[in-house]
């Protein structure tokens, strides 16, 4: 049974530059979040997407956007990368069921480093 | 305020010994979901246990058990018989509402270092 995956592991990225991370969810989920951790942070929420549409947002500007595909996979793309922009970007899976216990499960994460 | 807190910092526990990680949480909603994960260094998060507002009953996943207080909105994580591989990161996170219903409120995490 596949787990969450994300690619790449870890990006290189100057300022103003642009990048886009992905996400495949675990087997059988739906939904995708994303999340961005600082170090020595906790993780903050970006978004959500399920059904091909942003379900809900965070407190991150418009620079951060989102997408979702048929597959339930997802991209996060962030336009002009600031210096704070640096951090390890999660991506975590879950199914929308009612009933079903709402567990987001994690992947590995992306390091994004911007110089 | 905070929503989730965790008011330690780092913890030390000796190999085989029980130890309990603290957290607090600030809610109105009366549905509600506690979660804790673990964090190696490699940087992946770990769902450990979960607890619903609703639940009678103190969650337990095989070493880990999660001591709900309603009252008092604390939800602790104990984990029992502590071994090496247990040094982690600990972060408590709340969800707010029934269900699927979005983001994860991430109190700032506890390092936990066990001993040999």
């Amino acid at each position: 049974d596949a787990g969450v995956t994300q690619s790449p592991t870890h990006l290189i990225k100057t300022r103003g530059q642009q990048v886009t991370l992905r996400c495949s969810p675990k087997s059988g989920h739906d939904t995708v979040s994303w999340y961005q951790q600082a170090l020595g942070q906790g993780p903050q929420f970006i978004f959500q997407y399920y059904e091909e549409e942003e379900r809900q947002r965070g407190n991150f500007p418009d620079r951060f956007s989102g997408h979702q595909f048929p597959n339930y996979s997802s991209e996060l793309n962030v336009n002009a990368l600031l210096l704070g922009d640096s951090a390890l970007y999660l991506c975590a899976s879950s199914l929308n069921l009612a009933g079903h216990p709402d567990t987001q499960y994690f992947g590995p994460g992306t390091r994004l480093t911007v110089l | 305020a905070q929503k989730i807190t965790q008011t330690q910092p780092g913890m030390f526990v000796q190999e085989k010994e029980a130890v309990t990680l603290d957290c607090t949480y600030d809610t109105s909603d009366p549905s509600y979901g506690l979660f804790w994960y673990k964090q190696p260094s490699s940087g992946e998060m770990i769902f450990l246990i979960y607890q619903g507002s609703y639940d009678q009953q103190n969650a337990t996943e095989g070493r880990y058990s999660l001591n709900f207080q309603k009252a008092r909105k604390s939800a602790n994580l104990v984990i029992s018989a502590s071994q090496l591989g247990d040094s982690a990161m600990y972060f408590c996170a709340m969800r707010e509402g029934w269900g699927n219903t979005g983001k994860l409120i991430f109190g700032q995490g506890t390092t936990l270092q066990v001993k040999p």
